[in-house]
């Protein structure tokens, strides 16, 4: 079956460390991968993807995120957290034949503390 | 761009009453999708379309859900009759083709009474 896992349901940094938070994925295929920030009473709102090419994906607000084929794994990271990048992540994939639909992880809360 | 607008923002009601929802996605979007998040079950999926025809509607809970999208502006989620159970954030969200990212609203606070 299909699925993604955001291992950790919160992740706390101290503001101006570095921060990871993951994403590993199950699906047929070659996957499209996508990260997006919630802020609070707010939509969802889309931070990067994968679909391609190079590993290493580059996206708003200084985030990139790292596909490893390997370890089926999409982690998002920073290297250095501002207090403001505290919201809810997720983590969301596509199977290239799963008819548009995408799945979701559960969301993971980042903290970040001044 | 203006972005996926939603309305309303919050509604509250009471348990038996009709609740409509209304999108309005990006000009040029052709694909519509309909989200319904509540903690117990994260985010899910009630329907989509592309072009303005409903092409998977297996997330509609049940038959008190329907959807329509008369036109490429325009989308509403109907609940009749509704429920305490259906109490939750209902966003609609749009998207330019199969690969590109989807865009949401801000969604609607539903409260059922």
């Amino acid at each position: 079956a299909q699925s993604v896992a955001q291992p950790e349901d919160q992740v706390n940094v101290a503001e101006g460390n570095p921060l990871t938070v993951k994403c590993t994925y199950s699906v047929s295929g070659n996957p499209y991968l996508f990260w997006y920030v919630q802020y609070p009473n707010r939509g969802l709102q889309f931070l990067l993807k994968y679909i391609t090419g190079d590993n290493l994906v580059k996206g708003s607000y200084g985030f990139e995120a790292e596909f490893n084929k390997s370890q089926t794994s999409f982690h998002l990271k920073k290297p250095s957290a501002l207090v403001s990048d505290s919201a809810l992540y997720f983590c969301a994939v596509r199977a290239p034949d799963s008819n548009y639909q995408l799945i979701w992880g559960a969301g993971t809360k980042l903290i970040i503390k001044p | 761009d203006a972005g996926v607008i939603q309305s309303p923002r919050h509604e509250v009601t009471e348990m038996g009453q009709e609740v409509t929802l209304r999108c309005k996605p990006i000009s040029g979007h052709d694909y519509l999708f309909w989200y319904r998040q509540t903690m117990m079950r994260g985010l899910e999926l009630l329907i989509y379309f592309n072009n303005n025809v409903p092409i998977d509607d297996s997330g509609m809970p049940e038959d008190r859900f329907s959807a329509k999208m008369p036109n490429a502006s325009f989308s509403t989620l109907k609940i009749q009759p509704s429920e305490p159970r259906d109490s939750a954030v209902y966003f609609c969200a749009s998207s330019q083709g199969t690969t590109q990212p989807q865009h949401f609203g801000d969604g609607t606070r539903l409260s059922i009474l």
